[in-house]
């Protein structure tokens, strides 16, 4: 059975630490994502990488930062957290190098920023 | 700018009878676009694809259309059960971010016995 799994389901921070969202996919795949998710907005795009060591900006890249040492983990970090990061934030993968492949997401970490 | 709308507020339907979900998109023309189903507190898990040149695609009691006249998909779930009951998600592909999917806010399905 396919997997992405995310290292934290809740996380709390202060204002102003460094957080690091880590995710692991057993699949093999070459893409992989980091969505966040707001209420009465769709998923947007922080950050995808097509291969190791590879990234690409995706839609609000600003203030988030990503890492993909292995293929099949893909880190994003905040640098300094603000409340405004306060959010669930998803990890999925594909395969290939089209949007068109089915994305297989983890569950979700849900990040408050206080 | 692209820009995909679902209907925000939440669709209530009876057991048995057939739920339709629309997704608009305005500014451009993707090539294809993706349906997924979400549960409250999980990742969004894929339903279909269908591309612009397919008119329709069927999986089991799920149809997705493609109109891109209208600049339109419609998915349907017929005979319609309360496990059924998510949110619904649109994504085309889209022409900025290197071609990524663009994801609509989803619309809450909700199925009454």
């Amino acid at each position: 059975d396919v997997k992405v799994t995310q290292s934290s389901r809740y996380l709390v921070k202060r204002t102003g630490e460094k957080v690091f969202l880590e995710c692991v996919q057993d699949m093999d795949h070459e893409n992989m994502f980091w969505y966040r998710q707001d209420p009465g907005l769709g998923l947007r795009l922080i950050y995808f990488s097509y291969d190791v060591k590879m990234k690409e900006k995706g839609d609000i890249p600003e203030g988030y930062s990503v890492s993909r040492e292995k293929k099949e983990r893909f880190s994003l970090i905040l640098e300094s957290a603000s409340t405004n990061q306060t959010s669930m934030y998803l990890c999925a993968s594909s395969r290939g190098h089209s949007s068109s492949y089915e994305q297989y997401f983890g569950p979700g970490t849900r990040l408050t920023v206080t | 700018s692209q820009k995909i709308e679902q209907n925000s507020e939440a669709l209530n339907i009876q057991e048995g009878k057939t739920a339709t979900l629309t997704c608009n998109y305005t500014n451009y023309s993707p090539a294809y676009l993706q349906w997924y189903r979400q549960d409250p507190g999980r990742g969004p898990v894929f339903l279909l694809l269908i591309r612009e040149n397919e008119k329709e695609k069927r999986k089991e009691r799920l149809k997705v259309t493609f109109d891109t006249t209208l600049k339109q998909s419609l998915f349907h779930i017929t005979a319609s059960q309360p496990a059924d009951s998510a949110t619904y998600l649109c994504a085309p592909e889209g022409w900025d971010s290197n071609y990524q999917l663009i994801w609509g806010a989803g619309t809450k399905l909700i199925i009454k016995p």
